[in-house]
Parts: C-alpha cells; sequence; structure tokens
C-alpha cells in the first residue's frame, strides 16, 4: 500500500509556543490530504480537509487561525498548532487519498502542551 | 444521516476463532466502505475495502461482507490469532467527496 510519513512523531511544547507537524505522501500523489484529531479509546475526529494549492476547509468547530494548514505541493501538507495549550494534547494524524480515493494515515504524532 | 454505527464496542475472542464487526449506515450515497486496524499509537492502517457493487470480498483471513438493501457491511477475521489484538474502526465515503465518516470502533482482544 502506499505509504506516509509524519514528523515529528511526538513533540512536547511550552503553552503558548506553535508546533509544526509535516504530513507526506512518500510514493505517490495527494491531491487531498486530511487531518484528524484522536483522542484516547475515541475514534478519529476530521479536523480539516487539504487540497494542494487552495486553502483548507474546516470541519465545524475547529478553529483555522489556530491549526493552520498548508499544502503547498502534492506531497507534503502541514499542520501548525499556534499558541498551543494543554487541551490541544492530543494525537494528530494526517491522511492522504490515492487516485483510486484509497484513503492512507500517517503513524500519527503525540502532541503534549506543557 | 451522516453516521456510522459499528458494534460490538468491544470484543473477545479465542485464538483460531472467527472475530465479526458490524457496521450499518444511512446515507445511501455512499459508495467506498473501508476497514481499519489501528495498534495503540500507531495511525490506522488499511486493512480491506469494498464498493458496493460486490457483497463480499476477501483478502487472506479477513472477509468484508456487504449487504447493500439493508445498508450494512461486516468485517470478517478467519482463525483469529493474538496479533490480530487493535481496534478496528468501519469507515464509509462518497468517492466524489472522499471525506471518511468513521465508525465508533471496536477493540478486539484474541485471547492466546
Amino acid at each position: 500500500g502506499a505509504v506516509v510519513s509524519q514528523h515529528p512523531s511526538r513533540v512536547i511544547c511550552k503553552s503558548g509556543t506553535s508546533v509544526k507537524i509535516e504530513c507526506r505522501s512518500l510514493d505517490f500523489q495527494a491531491t487531498t490530504m486530511f487531518w484528524y484529531r484522536q483522542f484516547p479509546k475515541q475514534s478519529l475526529m476530521l479536523m480539516a480537509t487539504s487540497n494542494e494549492g487552495s486553502k483548507a476547509t474546516y470541519e465545524q468547530g475547529v478553529e483555522k487561525d489556530k491549526f493552520l494548514i498548508n499544502h503547498a505541493s502534492l506531497t507534503l501538507s502541514t499542520l501548525t498548532v499556534t499558541s498551543a495549550h494543554p487541551e490541544d494534547s492530543s494525537f494528530y494524524i494526517c491522511s492522504a487519498t490515492t487516485v483510486s480515493y484509497e484513503q492512507y494515515f500517517g503513524p500519527g504524532t503525540r502532541l503534549t502542551v506543557t | 444521516q451522516q453516521q456510522v454505527k459499528q458494534s460490538p464496542q468491544s470484543l473477545i475472542v479465542q485464538k483460531g476463532g472467527i472475530s465479526i464487526i458490524n457496521c450499518a449506515y444511512e446515507n445511501t450515497a455512499f459508495d467506498y466502505f473501508p476497514w481499519y486496524q489501528q495498534f495503540p499509537g500507531k495511525g490506522p492502517a488499511l486493512l480491506i475495502a469494498i464498493r458496493p457493487d460486490v457483497s463480499e470480498k476477501k483478502e487472506g483471513r479477513f472477509t468484508i461482507s456487504f449487504n447493500k438493501s439493508a445498508k450494512q457491511f461486516s468485517l470478517h477475521i478467519m482463525d483469529s490469532q493474538p496479533g490480530d489484538s487493535a481496534t478496528y474502526f468501519c469507515a464509509a465515503s462518497n468517492a466524489g467527496f472522499q471525506k471518511l465518516v468513521f465508525g465508533t470502533g471496536t477493540r478486539l482482544l484474541v485471547s492466546p
């Protein structure tokens, strides 16, 4: 299957700072990438849909000024959590779709805000 | 109408047994139904997927059964192994929109 990577896998930051998470499709081009958030023992919650070269589409209730998404190329999307606070601590996962609409997920990034 | 209902919430199966997880949907526009396997601390991995033009798809020990009229689909894991112990998510989407609607997940434990 297609491979999606994320970096970093874990990050600890202080409250008030910003953190950037990268998502790359390694062996295919992805016109669409998605960003999810997952709390312990819960399902995945879609945060936003990212299309290459255009503005991201955010789900209801997700603050677009807090979670900045950039999809600069067909293989890279980034999520920046701005002015992070402890309640932003979570597991963030990206995914990318192939031309046949199969969606492959990255390994996730564990964010801890102290 | 966008929900996908998944059951059971948790499941314990003996090694060698059959694990069965069920999902139901309402939106008849859905035309892609994948199953994902997730281990703790890892991202979900695409396990198997089906489109509504077939009623069953098998890949190794994993089989999806699809009932279009009942709007239900299920995952069967044959000869379940301890290594299959994970959380399984069903999902559904419309190819035109690509956004996946996930079920709530099933925690499977295969006892040795």
